[in-house]
């Protein structure tokens, strides 16, 4: 059973539309990191999220915590080619220990 | 400031053979991380260490597996002897002592791409 689900796996859209990529977990988080990964390249921290009910926005990315505590969402508006990777989710368990989803793989089209 | 740097970034090597992976983490980064990251999937944690100390290797296949940070600086990997099942990116990630409020991020390099036929 997988700690984080990340929903959808794929994703395949044209530029300028928007998305929503979702983080669901059976248990209460504390925090959640997002992050982004490039092909051929380590993830990069997008954002820290720790406020049940939280919303931080970069850019044209709204990232939301949810009143629970259980769940994230990553909102993109007027998608981007340059937005186009595999974006994870993480929460630290023991220690300083990242676990990380699965991703969901983007891909958006010029 | 210099990333993480990681070597070689691509291995191709066949089963029951050795290979090592060479991370240089941020200069000052206490904490020094090994991550598989296999083809459609999260990275997964290996080994953790702080300075020259392991944290937690929980998760390491210690049959086959080792790894080192001798001087606290920069860390190798080894694979002795490598499965199909291997075939993956290994992921090196540094990050600092983490103090009271601050954020845990974790900085990682590009990764070597280890193939095993």
């Amino acid at each position: 059973t997988q700690l984080l689900e990340q929903s959808p796996q794929f994703l395949s859209i044209q530029e300028g539309e928007n998305l929503t990529v979702y983080c669901n977990s059976s248990s209460v988080f504390s925090s959640l990191q997002w992050y982004r990964q490039e092909p051929g390249e380590g993830p990069v921290l997008l954002v820290t999220v720790v406020t049940g009910g939280e919303v931080k926005k970069l850019k044209r990315l709204t990232f939301q915590f949810g009143d629970a505590r259980k769940d994230s969402s990553l909102h993109i508006t007027a998608a981007q080619p340059g937005d186009t990777g595999l974006y994870l989710c993480a929460l630290k368990t023991s220690g300083s220990r990242l676990t990380f989803g699965e991703g969901t793989q983007l891909t958006v089209n010029p | 400031e210099a990333g993480v740097a990681q070597s070689p970034r691509y291995k191709i090597i066949e089963k029951r053979q050795s290979v090592a992976f060479w991370c240089n983490p941020i200069s000052g980064h206490a904490t020094l991380y090994w991550y598989q990251q296999i083809l459609g999937q999260g990275p997964k944690l290996l080994i953790q260490f702080q300075n020259n100390g392991v944290v937690d290797d929980s998760q390491l296949p210690k049959d086959r597996f080792s790894a080192e940070r001798l001087k606290g600086v920069d860390s190798t990997l080894k694979i002795q002897p490598a499965k199909l099942e291997d075939s993956a990116v290994y992921l090196c990630a540094s990050s600092p002592l983490r103090r009271a409020g601050a954020s845990y991020e974790q900085y990682f390099g590009p990764g070597t791409r280890l193939t095993v036929t």
